[in-house]
């Protein structure tokens, strides 16, 4: 079955230092998902991208986050000053535009901020 | 607001013994329900869904069915297998968002 592939799978960084999360969503998808999960905490829908553009934010995604397609194949998520409180499995997910509901997930990525 | 508690783990069992998982939600409006499982080392996979009062979702042996009198979707499977060792995501959606609300999560160890 396709995959969604994301990376790395741990990212360590300094605090207020900028991070970016990779991301390649299965080749015929067309919406694009960023979910994370803190430690001990609910999985959180941080952004949803559809046509080169971001189609749904929750609070969480405020001006430090960012989201990009630079090419046919990738989807990353940019922080730009990263906070303790960032430190969390981030997970990608991507779906076609025929399947209603069904989400494919990608591994994840655990960032620790320091 | 929407939200979905779901009972804490770890759910520790022994091969064949019989599975539930409790989940309840609130939302506004006529959600969509989801269990999402998550096998070690890999991504959060759909393992059934209803989408509305009274419909039960099944795969691989494992059932819930919509409760909209008691908001509640509990899982259930009649004999678990090491194999189904994983973390089980309660989920659900509402309206034509994109936007899925999840609960903590529950771990589920079975053993030999």
């Amino acid at each position: 079955e396709p995959e969604v592939t994301q990376t790395p799978s741990h990212q360590v960084t300094q605090m207020g230092q900028e991070v970016i999360l990779r991301c390649v969503p299965i080749s015929n998808h067309l919406y694009f998902y960023w979910y994370r999960q803190i430690l001990g905490q609910k999985v959180e829908f941080l952004v949803s991208f559809y046509n080169n553009e971001i189609s749904e934010k929750s609070e969480i995604f405020d001006d430090q986050f960012s989201v990009e397609r630079p090419d046919g194949s990738n989807f990353t998520l940019k922080i730009r000053s990263t906070k303790l409180e960032d430190s969390a499995m981030y997970f990608c997910a991507s779906k076609s535009q025929g399947a209603v509901e069904k989400l494919f997930f990608g591994s994840g990525t655990q960032l620790s901020v320091l | 607001g929407n939200s979905v508690t779901q009972m804490e783990g770890p759910v520790t069992l022994s091969e064949e013994a019989f599975l539930t998982i409790n989940c309840t939600y609130t939302a506004t409006g006529y959600p969509s329900l989801f269990w999402y499982v998550q096998y070690p080392g890999e991504g959060l996979q759909l393992l059934l869904k209803a989408t509305k009062a009274d419909d039960k979702g099944s795969n691989k042996g494992f059932e819930a069915t919509y409760r909209k009198e008691t908001t509640s979707f509990h899982l259930e499977k009649g004999s678990v297998q090491v194999s189904d060792s994983a973390v089980y995501f309660c989920a659900l959606k509402v309206d034509a968002g994109n936007m899925l609300t999840f609960g903590g999560g529950t771990r589920l160890m079975v053993k030999p």
